[in-house]
């Protein structure tokens, strides 16, 4: 099983609908994050948690919202998707104090209509 | 704020020969670690290299190598005896030593292999 397992893996939505991806870990670490991918703009920082009370906005935070439920859970929302919120989308952990390799999901395709 | 680039949109390599991946970046820090990623069609991101900034020996893992240099902001990637499983983006990233930094990654290099 994988160490980073993200739900759903691809899903098809309307505009205007909320969606909820969701992440899992098995490797203990403390920090988690959720990233976003677009073609030629590699991966870009939504939203990241060093600890379970610690909740902080990346780079493109807006239309986006957390939760971690967890050590080992973290979800995102779209509270109203949008079109040009179609991305592929990636959960990562890492471990604090290490050189602070990711270690990233199998990532979520989400396609808003 | 850190920035990297990556001005080779779309590389290719004849298999078994070798391929270098540009990545340059832009920081005021002198600590800082480099990575590159590679992402095949699976879309699963995998570490193929990492390279601390304090280390002037530049990193290898098997046919993977970089040439890191640090006054020049430069981290390329060397692939050498290239194979077909070596087809896909590759991205270059940046993270600061400082706590609580990000990482940043540059844009991605599409990498096919013809056989």
């Amino acid at each position: 099983d994988a160490d980073v397992t993200q739900t759903p893996r691809n899903r098809i939505t309307k505009t205007g609908k909320r969606i909820m991806l969701e992440c899992s870990q098995t490797k203990g670490h403390d920090r988690m994050y959720w990233y976003r991918q677009d073609p030629g703009l590699g991966l870009r920082l939504i939203y990241y948690s060093f600890d379970v009370k610690d909740i902080n906005k990346g780079e493109i935070s807006d239309g986006y919202s957390v939760s971690r439920q967890a050590q080992a859970k973290f979800s995102l929302s779209l509270e109203s998707a949008i079109p040009n919120q179609t991305a592929l989308y990636f959960c990562a952990t890492s471990k604090a104090g290490d050189t602070g390799e990711l270690f990233f999901g199998e990532g979520s395709r989400l396609t808003v209509l | 704020a850190q920035t990297v680039t990556q001005s080779q949109p779309e590389m290719s390599v004849q298999e078994a020969e070798t391929v270098t991946l540009s990545c340059t970046y832009d920081t005021s820090e002198s600590d800082y670690y480099l990575f590159w990623y590679k992402q095949p069609p699976s879309r699963q991101m995998i570490l193929v290299i990492r390279q601390e900034a304090y280390k002037q020996q530049n990193a290898t893992e098997n046919r993977f190598s970089v040439n890191f240099q640090k006054a020049a902001k430069s981290f390329s990637l060397k692939i050498s005896d290239s194979q077909l499983g070596d087809a896909a983006m590759y991205f270059c990233a940046y993270r600061s030593a400082t706590v609580g930094q990000n990482f940043v990654f540059g844009p991605g290099t599409r990498l096919s292999v013809l056989p």
